[in-house]
């Protein structure tokens, strides 16, 4: 049973830096194929994809986003870590983490952490 | 990137009705694209891959189809369990994308 879960602060002030944990289990980032994304949405809007980590350390970023993000896995504790600079207000939203296989979409999704920027 | 285009935003729609949206792609996405379902407060369930796989679980009231650019996402028979918003999401480049959405609602 692959179940994924994020933790992390759930307010953050402008300009600190935003450390979240993707911590899962069921199945094994160094197995071929599997890969772990994150993706958040912010309060009644659509959904945007922020970085994906993948079992071969291939490494997938938003093009918009890329310079303020950094995701890193730790495959001994079965977690993925994404970290982004620089937080604004209108990063405010929930953050997921999700399981996929290659070719395939983000077939297993945990709760989601909602995360407001204010100071 | 490219830019993922659904419509209509917001459907209205009845229980039994035959349910299509659409999805646009900027550039060719080949079959890599995905729809999603979720509801309020919930995370997204994935309900179709490769354009047209369906997930395993998922009713086959639900369908996919399309390649290249553009894309549609089929309910047969709106069930009252169905009422969501709905995303479609291209995995064929290095940045991935996401629709903005389409709200499926009662008529």
């Amino acid at each position: 049973q692959i179940t994924l879960k994020e933790s992390g602060p759930t307010l953050v002030k402008p300009t600190q830096t935003l450390t979240l944990t993707c911590t899962f289990s069921g199945f094994s980032l160094s197995t071929s194929g599997v890969g772990v994304a994150w993706i958040r949405q912010p309060p009644g809007q659509a959904l945007e994809w922020l970085a994906g980590i993948h079992w071969n350390d291939e490494i997938r970023y938003s093009t918009s986003l890329r310079s303020r993000l950094t995701i890193t896995k730790d495959t001994s504790r079965d977690q993925v870590v994404l970290t982004m600079t620089n937080m604004d207000p209108v990063d405010t939203a929930t953050y997921y983490c999700a399981h996929r296989l290659i070719w395939q979409g983000l077939d297993y999704w945990g709760q989601g952490a909602l995360v407001t920027v204010s100071s | 990137d490219i830019q993922m285009t659904q419509s209509p935003s917001t459907l209205s729609a009845s229980v039994g009705d035959r349910v299509t949206i659409t999805c646009r792609a900027s550039q060719s996405v080949k079959s890599w694209l995905a729809w999603y379902q979720q509801k309020p407060g919930k995370a997204p369930k994935l309900l179709i891959y490769k354009a047209s796989s369906l997930e395993n679980g998922v009713p086959s009231r639900f369908s996919g189809s399309g390649s290249g650019t553009e894309f549609t996402f089929t309910i047969s028979s709106l069930q009252p369990d169905d009422f969501a918003t709905y995303y479609c999401q291209q995995y064929s480049t290095y940045s991935w994308t996401f629709g903005q959405g389409t709200k499926v609602e009662i008529k």
